[in-house]
């Protein structure tokens, strides 16, 4: 299994509600990451999970909470969220935060807030 | 700071090579990518080449490094429709478990039939 899948493809929220987004990949990678992406804009890089932990945090505001229950699982829950979150938002995965290191990305879970 | 810095658009008629350009400015970078961003899907790691290479092919795609210049271009012999894409360039910097990608803009490719 080379992939990585996220739920759901879309979501339409508004501003009051609470959500999340999942994340699964089944190489036995022990990095995860979240990616925001604006269309035609390259991805921003979010949080970065490595042996679970989270390492990396891009100075996320807290209305978005990631979580990573196990090494095959990443969430991101969402909470009073702005019209500005909206975006397209990726998870990644590698084998390790070292090495060369490839990120392999889902589809994607387009977030609209209304 | 870090930046990577891509040429926005390039348009090419079917069958030719096409030639996306980038250029970095960590002299550290060990590891540099091209993804492929069709519309409305996610990132398709395409190749990567580690900085003590200065090149690599994979089938129609063509990488070639020039660590001096800081510059990396990706070729696409024979160039198809399906080929027309966001094209994004990405640098690995930091350490361990601190490791990020620093990514370019993106060119758009236009394949003309």
């Amino acid at each position: 299994d080379t992939e990585v899948t996220q739920t759901p493809k879309h979501l339409v929220m508004g501003m009051t509600n609470k959500k999340s987004l999942k994340c699964e990949q089944h190489m036995g990678h022990r990095a995860m990451y979240w990616y925001k992406q604006k269309a035609k804009k390259p991805p921003e890089l979010m949080f970065v999970y490595s042996y679970e932990k989270l390492s990396i945090n891009e100075s996320v505001p807290s209305r978005f909470s990631p979580e990573c229950p196990n090494s095959s699982l990443l969430n991101l829950h969402l909470h009073a969220l702005q019209p500005e979150d909206s975006a397209l938002y990726l998870c990644a995965s590698s084998q390790a935060a070292t090495g060369s290191n490839e990120q392999f990305f889902g589809p994607g879970t387009r977030l609209t807030v209304l | 700071g870090e930046d990577v810095e891509q040429s926005l658009f390039l348009s090419v008629r079917e069958g030719d090579s096409s030639v996306i350009n980038c250029t970095y400015t960590d002299s550290s970078s060990t590891y540099l990518y091209w993804y492929k961003q069709e519309p409305g899907a996610g990132l398709q790691l395409l190749t990567y080449i580690f900085s003590n290479m200065d090149m690599k092919q994979d089938q129609r795609l063509t990488v070639l490094l020039n660590k001096k210049d800081k510059h990396l271009s990706l070729r696409i012999a024979d160039t198809q429709t399906g080929d027309s894409a966001i094209y994004f360039c990405a640098e690995s910097i930091g350490a361990g478990n601190n490791r990020k990608l620093i990514w370019g803009l993106g060119t758009s490719l236009a394949v003309n039939p």
